[in-house]
């Protein structure tokens, strides 16, 4: 069975710091995983994805994730942070024939 | 544009009722999802569907009901079986097949059981 532990529940920093998101899954086989950011009270937008070929995959607003296999990780970065960047994030994982297996989720908390 | 529609935003209801909330999709996506959100749980599956007429029970089904006769359509019914039925409710389709396939998500029901 998969599963998917997102180690910190709550991350706060400051405006223009770096910042790592945490995750690490389970499975017997292959997968794919994803990223997803939730703003409050709506529904939930993908942020990147990784299925296969290069480990590192970026999203178009300046995060980026790197998938790992030997340490079973696929961990969400940004170099710099914004306010805006204020949400909830999820991490997720699929394989062939499976609905996606959410983390309890990351909230980001970016003060100025 | 194409989307997923939820319908409503916040719903009340009273303790023991049952409650129907609506899932609409226009993106002609074959299959569709509910999720159910807690404080700190993270989205728990709740029911999918893969295909018309089909149906497959999640993680949670237990207390919750589903049909799906229409492609664009998977509405959920949260029964008086259900113990703890406040929540917010995700909906969610994707291109049906192997895996790796993205979910759009709707933008929720907010349900409150009185």
């Amino acid at each position: 069975a998969q599963s998917v532990t997102q180690l910190d529940s709550q991350v706060p920093v400051f405006e223009e710091a770096p910042v790592e998101l945490r995750c690490n899954y389970s499975s017997s086989v292959s997968v794919y995983l994803f990223w997803y950011v939730q703003y409050p009270n709506q529904g939930l937008q993908l942020l990147l994805k990784y299925l296969s070929g290069s480990t590192l995959v970026e999203s178009i607003n300046g995060f980026e994730a790197e998938f790992n296999k030997s340490q079973t990780s696929f961990h969400l970065r940004k170099p710099s942070v914004h306010i805006s960047d204020t949400a909830e994030y999820f991490c997720a994982v699929n394989q062939a024939g499976t609905a996606l297996i959410f983390g309890k989720g990351t909230t980001l908390s970016v003060s100025s | 544009d194409g989307g997923i529609t939820q319908s409503p935003k916040y719903l009340f209801r009273k303790e023991g009722q049952n409650v129907t909330l609506s899932c609409e999709q226009n993106l002609n996506h074959d299959a569709m999802y509910w999720y159910r959100q807690d404080p700190g749980q993270g989205l728990r599956l709740i029911y999918y569907s893969q295909i018309v007429n089909d149906f497959q029970k999640g993680d949670i089904a237990e207390g919750y009901s589903v049909s799906r006769e229409k492609k664009e359509s998977f509405p959920l019914t949260v029964t008086s079986a259900q113990k703890n039925p406040t929540a917010f409710y995700l909906c969610a389709s994707s291109i049906a097949g192997t895996g790796g396939r993205g979910y759009t998500f709707g933008s929720g029901t907010r349900l409150t059981v009185v």
